[in-house]
């Protein structure tokens, strides 16, 4: 089972920030949180992760509190193409490298 | 930019017919992944694989699916006799494998749309 829950569904003005909540209350010290999007049935596409700082690149900024049990992902400037299943994920564990996905945040940005 | 490819985009195939779906990971990628999304589902964990054998597997990865690196560049995932319940997108994906956790970073393929009839 995914080690994270989000909201199923957020809105989001276009041209405004777009702030998706994350809860990993068991994430382990050696866990990274790693954000994914599917936009309709295409494959996951990669956002960002990050252990333990703050990340930010070119899609997304990363903020993970201090404890590590929640993180937001912000995208700054949400467009109509952002609309899509955003999956949080805590991971890889150990030696297993498998992703686990929950059921994300479809986020729907408005005109 | 690099990235995974899969084909084909779509397959319809007759129940109990068999199946390989082609990918193309990363050229320096080490590790590859066959992952599942049935309509409405989740994306599902299948099958990981590392150095020329499966590293780890799932429930849904029973003795019907096979995986097999043939030839430097394609990852295959093979379906034995397909039943209506493998209908499903198929994901790829890929790693690269290093000592730092930020290279474990997966890709994602495009998918391919299996329909079993």
């Amino acid at each position: 089972d995914a080690k994270t829950t989000q909201p199923p569904s957020m809105d989001c003005a276009e041209g405004r920030a777009a702030n998706l909540p994350c809860n990993h209350s068991t994430i382990s010290g050696n866990e990274y949180v790693y954000w994914y999007r599917q936009i309709h049935s295409q494959g996951p596409q990669y956002i960002i992760h990050g252990l333990k700082n703050n990340e930010t690149n070119e899609m997304a900024s990363l903020i993970i509190t201090e404890d590590r049990k929640s993180s937001t992902l912000i995208l700054p400037h949400a467009t109509l193409r952002d609309t899509a299943v955003y999956y949080c994920i805590v991971g890889p564990s150990g030696s297993a490298r498998q992703l686990t996905f929950g059921s994300g945040t479809q986020l729907t940005v408005l005109p | 930019e690099p990235e995974v490819t899969q084909t084909p985009s779509h397959q319809v195939t007759q129940m109990g017919q068999e199946v390989i779906l082609r990918c193309v990971p990363i050229s320096n990628h080490l590790y590859f992944y066959w992952y599942r999304q049935i309509l409405g589902q989740k994306v599902e964990f299948l099958v990981s694989f590392y150095n020329n054998e499966i590293s780890e597997k799932s429930e849904i990865f029973d003795d019907q699916f096979s995986v097999e690196r043939p030839d430097g560049s394609n990852f295959t995932l093979k379906i034995r006799s397909t039943k209506l319940e493998d209908s499903a997108m198929y994901f790829c994906a890929s790693s690269e494998l290093g000592q730092a956790k930020y290279q474990e970073t997966q890709y994602f393929g495009p998918g391919t749309r299996l329909l079993v009839l």
